[in-house]
């Protein structure tokens, strides 16, 4: 069973175009995040959920527009897409853990978005 | 100054040698610090934490955390070629707080 799962693998669209990226997490995890990696291998955060509430929110443009239905799945809807955008975008999520110390992320497998 | 620093090598050392990573950072208030590994074109892989100042060890690896030198570090012994990857270091203060990912340093093990 994968533990954190992304959908979809590969994404080739077009400028202009809106998508969507789906992330569940069968681990039990309260903390669901979203991360851009983008060409030089930079990871950036840009969204963290912990149990459907947004904890943090980056400086994101606002095309950018997360939701979680549920503590175990955190989506990522794109508007109006644009050449920049293209990059691995990668969900993770954590244990909440009780105290100050964070017990490291479990990645997803990334979504590899090209805008053409 | 970048939050997180790595050097961006790439780093080669043959194999069977000690591989050492270093990584600094800027804000004295982090108290988590972790130590991911990235095979190209997959995503990142836990394979270290540590919270508390000294030396931690885990098989090949052992990461040194010096607080008062804002310094963490990766030391892989008896380095392997399926250790070439990019090492990336991560830093974060509180647990909802957003944890830092430096730029990664790419090592390569030469058979």
């Amino acid at each position: 069973d994968t533990a954190v799962s992304q959908t979809p693998k590969y994404l080739v669209t077009q400028m202009g175009n809106d998508k969507s990226i789906k992330c569940e997490q069968n681990l039990g995890h309260d903390t669901m995040y979203w991360y851009k990696q983008d060409s030089k291998k930079f990871l950036k955060i840009m969204f963290s959920y912990n149990n459907k509430e947004l904890i943090i929110n980056e400086t994101v443009p606002n095309r950018f527009s997360p939701k979680s239905p549920d503590k175990a799945h955190l989506n990522l809807h794109i508007n109006s897409l644009e050449l920049g955008d293209s990059a691995v975008y990668f969900c993770a999520s954590t244990a909440n853990p009780s105290g100050l110390y964070d017990y490291g992320y479990t990645f997803g497998s990334g979504t590899r978005l090209t805008v053409v | 100054q970048k939050e997180v620093e790595q050097n961006s090598g790439p780093l080669s050392v043959p194999e069977g040698a000690i591989a050492s990573l270093n990584c600094t950072y800027s804000d004295r208030g982090s108290q988590s610090f972790f130590w991911y590994r990235q095979y190209s074109g997959k995503s990142p892989e836990l394979i270290m934490s540590i919270y508390s100042n000294g030396d931690k060890e885990d098989g090949r690896f052992t990461a040194q955390l010096n607080k008062a030198s804002q310094y963490v570090s990766l030391l892989i012994r008896d380095s392997q070629p399926s250790d070439s990857a990019t090492y990336l270091c991560a830093v974060g203060k509180t647990s909802y707080d957003k944890v830092i990912f430096g730029p990664g340093t790419s090592l390569s093990v030469i058979p």
